[in-house]
């Protein structure tokens, strides 16, 4: 069973312009982090943000979490092509001493 | 330094087959997950490593799954008698602690005929 679930699916925008991806999960949870996953590879870990933080940034990127309505976003500005790949958002449920819980991803394409 | 590797990146079983897909984590990480990511989706959890101690196995689909890490750092996932169902990409990642960032391998895309 996967906790998170990402909005939308799939994307496709401009290069240049700003990917917005949404993430909803469903128990209370320690923290949130966004993974991203080249077509065929392994997951590159992005951003971690806890529970009691409300927004993060890393260069380009910025997490937003509101725990009240459980969802976090994930903005990427200024897209490059070397953005195109899956990003999935994964909670760390605050039952759990150990797993964390993927969704199921959004596929963003960047056309050049 | 090297990240996590995983062996082999592809094995094509035939059904009924058992298979053992291996793990090499970075060095000092205590801990060692095990996902597994059928196509288009997440991963999903299967098995976790604190050292030697697997701690948590909820997630492996049945008995035929079997997962080791006898000196705390290679990990083996053993499927027996694999099953049409069981072809996915396995992926393992290991982090420092616990609740820290994951580090993931490249995956093992097993297919199962």
């Amino acid at each position: 069973s996967q906790q998170g679930e990402e909005d939308p699916q799939a994307l496709s925008i401009q290069e240049g312009e700003n990917a917005t991806m949404n993430c909803s999960y469903k128990t209370s949870i320690n923290n949130l982090q966004w993974y991203r996953q080249n077509s065929g590879r392994g997951l590159v870990h992005l951003i971690l943000i806890r529970s009691n933080e409300r927004e993060k940034h890393s260069g380009r990127l910025r997490v937003t979490l509101d725990t009240s309505k459980k969802s976090s976003s994930l903005l990427i500005t200024a897209s490059r092509a070397a953005d195109t790949a899956s990003y999935f958002c994964a909670t760390d449920p605050y039952s759990s001493a150990s797993k964390i819980i993927f969704g199921s991803g959004t596929r963003l394409s960047i056309r050049p | 330094g090297a990240g996590v590797s995983q062996s082999p990146r592809y094995k094509v079983a035939k059904r009924g087959q058992d298979v053992a897909l291996r793990c090499d984590p970075i060095s000092g990480h205590v801990s060692l997950f095990w996902y597994q990511q059928a196509l288009g989706q997440g991963p999903e959890f299967l098995t976790y490593f604190q050292n030697e101690a697997q701690l948590d196995k909820s997630g492996l689909p049945s008995d035929r799954f079997f997962a080791e890490r006898p000196e705390g750092s290679v990990s083996t996932l053993k499927i027996q008698r694999t099953q049409q169902e069981d072809s996915a990409v396995y992926l393992c990642a290991s982090s420092l602690l616990t609740y820290n960032e994951q580090f993931f391998g490249p995956g093992t895309r097993l297919t199962v005929l």
